[in-house]
């Protein structure tokens, strides 16, 4: 049982350049979330989407896309990442708004 | 608006010491959940404990044990006779339902803890 399963674990980028951060889940969860964690200021919500083909923004959208095609996968977008986006992404799926997440691994970005 | 402050950034405790990581929340949502995670330096985020505004019971598992009280909207997380293992960052999160919050968690920054051997 993979739980939420996170690829790439690490990537360095280059300002400008694009990439799809894959989120994979296989446990039939409904809800899944693109979170951010920065140094000093918790996670913050990206995109989340309660179902095979919604999406919807969270708190610190802008820079970045996501689908939901798949109801087992979420894939995060950045179209020309900036040095801002240095972070560390982390993708979470639940079966219903009551129960808690279940985290992938993380992903490191840096972006140069 | 809902929200978690974790007031204390970091806290340092020589191993076997008792420590409580302070959590406070706003909400106006009457139904919400409280969380607790635990990032070691590994990264990962494991999930601890989850307690709904219903249900004020203390709660205690081993060493852990947590404390929410509803009048001072906070939910407390006390670790006895702490070990170096404990070192990580803490986070408090709270899950609402109301408008268009669609059962998100709002986490707070976090609390470092370091156990000294």
């Amino acid at each position: 049982n993979a739980g939420v399963t996170q690829t790439p674990k690490f990537r360095v980028l280059k300002t400008g350049q694009s990439m799809t951060l894959l989120c994979a889940q296989d446990m039939n969860h409904e809800y899944m979330y693109w979170y951010r964690q920065d140094p000093g200021m918790g996670l913050r919500l990206i995109h989340y989407s309660v179902g095979e083909g919604t999406t919807a923004k969270g708190e610190v959208p802008d820079g970045y896309n996501v689908s939901r095609l798949k109801k087992q996968n979420f894939l995060l977008g950045l179209e020309s990442a900036a040095p801002s986006q240095t972070s560390v992404y982390f993708c979470a799926s639940s079966s219903d708004p009551r129960a808690g997440y279940t985290f992938g691994s993380g992903t490191r970005l840096t972006v140069v | 608006a809902q929200k978690v402050t974790q007031a204390q950034t970091e806290i340092s405790v020589v191993e076997k010491e008792d420590v409580t990581l302070d959590c406070v929340y706003e909400t106006r949502d009457t139904t919400y959940y409280l969380f607790w995670y635990k990032q070691p330096p590994s990264g990962e985020l494991v999930f601890l404990i989850r307690r709904n505004s219903f249900d004020e019971q203390n709660e205690i598992s081993g060493r852990y044990s947590w404390n929410f009280q509803k009048s001072t909207s906070s939910f407390n997380f006390t670790i006895t006779a702490s070990q170096v293992v404990d070192s990580a960052v803490y986070f408090c999160a709270l899950r609402t339902f109301g408008g268009s919050t669609l059962g998100r968690l709002y986490f707070g920054r976090g609390t470092q803890l370091t156990v000294w051997p």
